[in-house]
């Protein structure tokens, strides 16, 4: 399967505890998403790259989370000192920037994060 | 401020009936317009876009939306509805920011039923 894959799937963990989601967008693709979803919401944007440099965060991604795409190809995010509202799927999405090319995301499956 | 919205938390029809998916959205310049649907425990996947051109466009799975300017809208629709079709169907907007980024807005998500 050559789509974006996302490590772990599910994730539970105690308030105060380090948590670190990987992501392997498609591999030709050299922009990297990551949002949040909650429980009947829509995916929120967190931050962006383009190869390895992170050139948009939002305003939701406090100083507990970081993001790295080191070498431009698989990025990690860590979230630290979890805290129950941090509890959500967290999104992956990988695109293409080139000719013709629209910027359609393609999702992986997301990592399901409970805090306890 | 731009957003999108999708005006049913569900959408309920009959198996062969046709259905619609409402979608308006509010962006300054021309949005590209984008529908993803989500299986349980499952990615967004991507259904179909708008970009520039014929108002009617067609995606996978025999679903095909139509761009009405005026009224700001990007309703989904398919003629005849499958049970396989019930999901979680987001509308999604691009819009450029700056010169190397396109962030993606997406409404809160409409749960489509089809019974048998």
């Amino acid at each position: 399967d050559t789509g974006v894959s996302q490590n772990p799937r599910h994730k539970i963990t105690k308030r105060g505890q380090n948590v670190t989601f990987r992501c392997d967008p498609i591999s030709e693709h050299n922009r990297l998403y990551w949002y949040r979803q909650t429980l009947g919401q829509g995916p929120e944007f967190l931050t962006y790259f383009q190869n390895e440099a992170q050139l948009e965060k939002s305003r939701l991604l406090s100083d507990r989370f970081s993001a790295e795409r080191p070498k431009g190809s698989f990025s990690t995010l860590e979230i630290q000192r979890t805290e129950q509202g941090d509890s959500a799927m967290y999104l992956c999405a990988s695109s293409l920037k080139g000719p013709g090319s629209y910027n359609e995301q393609f999702f992986g499956p997301g990592t399901r994060l409970t805090v306890l | 401020a731009q957003s999108v919205a999708q005006p049913e938390d569900q959408v309920n029809v009959a198996e062969g009936n046709p259905l619609t998916v409402k979608c308006t959205y509010s962006v300054s310049g021309n949005p590209y317009l984008f529908w993803y649907v989500q299986y349980p425990n499952r990615g967004l996947q991507f259904l179909l876009k708008y970009i520039t051109g014929d108002n009617l466009v067609k995606g996978s799975y025999g679903f095909e939306a139509e761009f009405n300017k005026s009224q700001t809208s990007f309703h989904l629709k398919k003629p005849s509805a499958l049970v396989s079709d019930s999901a979680l169907y987001f509308c999604a907007v691009r819009v450029p920011v700056g010169d190397n980024f396109n962030k993606f807005y997406f409404g809160s998500g409409t749960k489509l039923n089809v019974k048998p």
